[in-house]
């Protein structure tokens, strides 16, 4: 139990679909992440929140939305995504938006068709 | 953009074998982390090195840090099946920049 919960763990969706993934932490961290992690390539930052605020956007594709409600929750808001978007989505959570430990959750594997 | 270059990127042993794993760098870091990921997991942080020639040990696990805070490796000693998974460093500075990982299967 790592404290950080995402769902679904699995997602196949078409590319005209409108999906979200969500992740709860209950470690009571004020920073939250998603991660992009394909094959044979890095961990890919895509999103920090810090205290509910967005402090940062790699150039991520539209295509994807984050929200972040409050600071126990985060989603990913999908729609017209395209194959080469299927990976495994990691979210994760840390006591600042630095140079501190990060707790992962289990990932959505997401599939497009 | 800072790069970490992870080698080997696979590595198939048999049990009882010693291994290094290197977490390279043109940067410097404040930190490294290594994490490990098992199959359907998400990372999880195995140890942190802090300072330049820092050597820790977890049980058969060796970690260390190199002087300039640049590089890494990770050294395990008499490895088992349960070590099988992918290893990822990540260096710190204002975020953590991961390395593409080093997939490690011991067989029994």
């Amino acid at each position: 139990e790592t404290g950080v919960t995402q769902t679904p763990r699995h997602l196949v969706m078409g590319m005209t679909n409108k999906k979200s993934l969500k992740c709860e932490q209950h470690l009571g961290h004020n920073a939250m992440y998603w991660y992009k992690q394909s094959a044979k390539k890095p961990l890919e930052l895509m999103f920090v929140y810090s205290l509910e605020e967005r402090v940062e956007n790699n150039s991520v594709p539209s295509r994807f939305s984050p929200e972040c409600p409050n600071s126990s929750h985060l989603f990913l808001h999908l729609h017209t995504l395209q194959p080469e978007d299927s990976a495994l989505y990691l979210c994760a959570s840390s006591w600042g938006p630095g140079n501190t430990e990060a707790f992962f959750g289990q990932g959505t594997r997401l599939t497009v068709v | 953009t800072q790069l970490l270059e992870q080698s080997p990127q696979f590595l198939s042993i048999q049990e009882g074998e010693n291994l290094t794993v290197y977490c390279n760098s043109s940067s410097v870091f404040s930190s490294l982390q290594w994490y490990r990921q098992e199959p359907g997991e998400g990372p999880v942080l195995l140890v942190t090195v802090v300072t330049g020639g820092e050597v820790k040990k977890l049980k058969r696990l060796t970690f260390q840090f190199g002087d300039a805070r640049k590089d890494s490796s990770l050294h395990i000693t008499a490895a088992q099946p349960g070590d099988t998974g992918l290893y990822l460093c990540a260096g710190v500075t204002r975020k953590l920049v991961f390395g593409q990982g080093t997939r490690l299967t011991i067989n029994p």
